[in-house]
């Protein structure tokens, strides 16, 4: 079975500061990978996704991500933290077509910024 | 392209009491998920629709719980003789046939806050 194991379940970061959000998968195949994040009291916003094209993933608002199969990581990270970019953080893997393509959500991180 | 539609955004309602929410999914999306969140976790895959055939229930989807999508357009979850249990946020995402198995996005809604008291 697909899983994904968010290694922090808090962050915390001086504003301009780098953000390193880590995450580890397990999949018996290729999986797609992505990044949500959630704001207080809103929906899921997906931040970017793998797909099985490049490794080195870019998405919104300067966030990144690098697929590393050898230590089945899919880390987050961004350059300078911005206020704006505390919310909760969740990696998330794909099920097979099979099993509906639904997404497998890990616990999730959440990010303070500090000023 | 107005996005993932849920109503109502809140409802507080009476232990036993049933309570439905319903979902618009973006037009062109034949695949519908319902999923629910609890404070400080991820959120658990509740259901499915391809169209209107639902094609898969979790095992957290007791039998109180039903869910339909009878014309492939919107969705209801309703939750028969609610538990406090129960109280948590109600997410419905869209996409297209596929999921995200082919690295499809799957686009939420602002979710349905339930509050069983």
């Amino acid at each position: 079975a697909q899983s994904v194991t968010q290694l922090d379940s808090h962050v915390s970061v001086s504003e301009g500061t780098p953000v390193l959000l880590r995450c580890n998968y397990s999949s018996s195949y290729s999986p797609s990978l992505f990044w949500y994040v959630q704001h207080p009291n809103k929906g899921l916003q997906l931040l970017l996704k793998y797909t099985s094209a490049a490794t080195l993933v870019k998405g919104i608002n300067g966030f990144e991500a690098e697929f590393k199969k050898s230590e089945t990581s899919f880390h987050l990270t961004k350059p300078s933290a911005h206020m704006s970019d505390a919310a909760e953080y969740f990696c998330v893997v794909s099920a097979l077509y099979n099993q509906g393509g639904k997404l497998i959500f890990g616990q999730g991180t959440e990010l303070s910024v500090k000023p | 392209d107005t996005g993932v539609s849920q109503d109502p955004r809140h409802k507080i309602t009476k232990r036993g009491q049933n309570v439905t929410f319903r979902c618009d999914p973006i037009s062109e999306h034949n695949r519908l998920y319902w999923y629910r969140q609890t404070l400080g976790q991820g959120p658990e895959f509740l259901t499915y629709f391809q169209n209107e055939a639902q094609l898969e229930k979790s095992r957290l989807l007791s039998d109180r719980f039903s869910a339909e999508r009878p014309k492939g357009s919107f969705s209801t979850l309703e939750i028969q003789r609610t538990e406090q249990g129960d109280s948590a946020m109600y997410l419905c995402a869209s996409s297209t046939s596929s999921g995200a198995a082919s690295g499809n996005t799957i686009y939420f809604g602002e979710g349905s806050w339930l509050t069983v008291v």
